[in-house]
């Protein structure tokens, strides 16, 4: 079974300061990692994917996380905030081992991200 | 750049009224799913659909639902009898390779 935690779902910042969001995952299997974003009233937009390639995977709007199997987490970061991120963000897993129709998406709660001007 | 379309983008609905709700997914893609979202709870699998079958559903996807795949372009998900607590946000997503792609989403309301 897959799970996975995202810590905080709220997280405030200040514009041009540091983004982390946190998340931790569970897999018996090799998985697939993903961050996804939500913005008011708008479907799922994948930032970026880990699949087994690079640990450091850099994603759209100058958004990365890394990969660390031994701390089970993929956490998300961007340097410097902008008012355009605020949004709610999603961290999800599936099954690494089947990329195909076997290889649906479990999603954590989400993290629900705030700007500060 | 190829979308997912996700049609009517709000629906209300009496409750024990049947639903139905349509997608169409990215052309060349050959994996479909169904997720949905009560509001401010997390995003949750329904049911993964390939090769004209379903492949997967999650504990939610109960006998009250079905999917299906009725012209080789629309993707749909019927709710049969509709209860106020299958009030939520339901997206579809179709996948290629690795990622999948979603919908604006479908809002639906049962009052």
């Amino acid at each position: 079974a897959q799970s996975v935690t995202q810590l905080g779902s709220h997280v405030s910042v200040s514009e041009g300061a540091l983004v982390l969001l946190r998340c931790n995952y569970s897999s018996s299997v090799p998985p697939y990692l993903f961050w996804y974003v939500q913005y008011p009233n708008q479907g799922l937009q994948l930032l970026l994917k880990y699949t087994s390639a690079a640990t450091l995977v850099k994603g759209i709007n100058g958004f990365e996380a890394e990969f660390k199997k031994s701390e089970t987490s993929f956490h998300l970061t961007k340097p410097s905030a902008h008012m355009s991120d605020a949004a709610e963000y999603f961290c999800a897993v599936s099954d690494g081992r089947r990329g195909g129709s076997q290889g649906n998406l479990i999603f954590g709660k989400g993290t629900k991200l705030s700007v500060k001007p | 750049e190829p979308e997912v379309t996700q049609t009517p983008s709000h629906q209300v609905t009496q409750m024990g009224q049947e639903v139905i709700l349509r997608c169409v997914p990215i052309s060349n893609h050959l994996y479909f799913y169904w997720y949905r979202q009560i509001l401010g709870q997390k995003v949750e699998f329904l049911v993964s659909f390939y090769n004209n079958e379903i492949s997967e559903k999650s504990e939610i996807f109960d006998d009250q639902f079905s999917v299906e795949r009725p012209d080789g372009s629309n993707f749909t998900l019927k709710i049969r009898s509709t209860k106020l607590e299958d009030s939520a946000m339901y997206f579809c997503a179709s996948k290629g390779n690795t990622e999948a792609f979603f919908g604006q989403g479908t809002r639906l309301t049962v009052v």
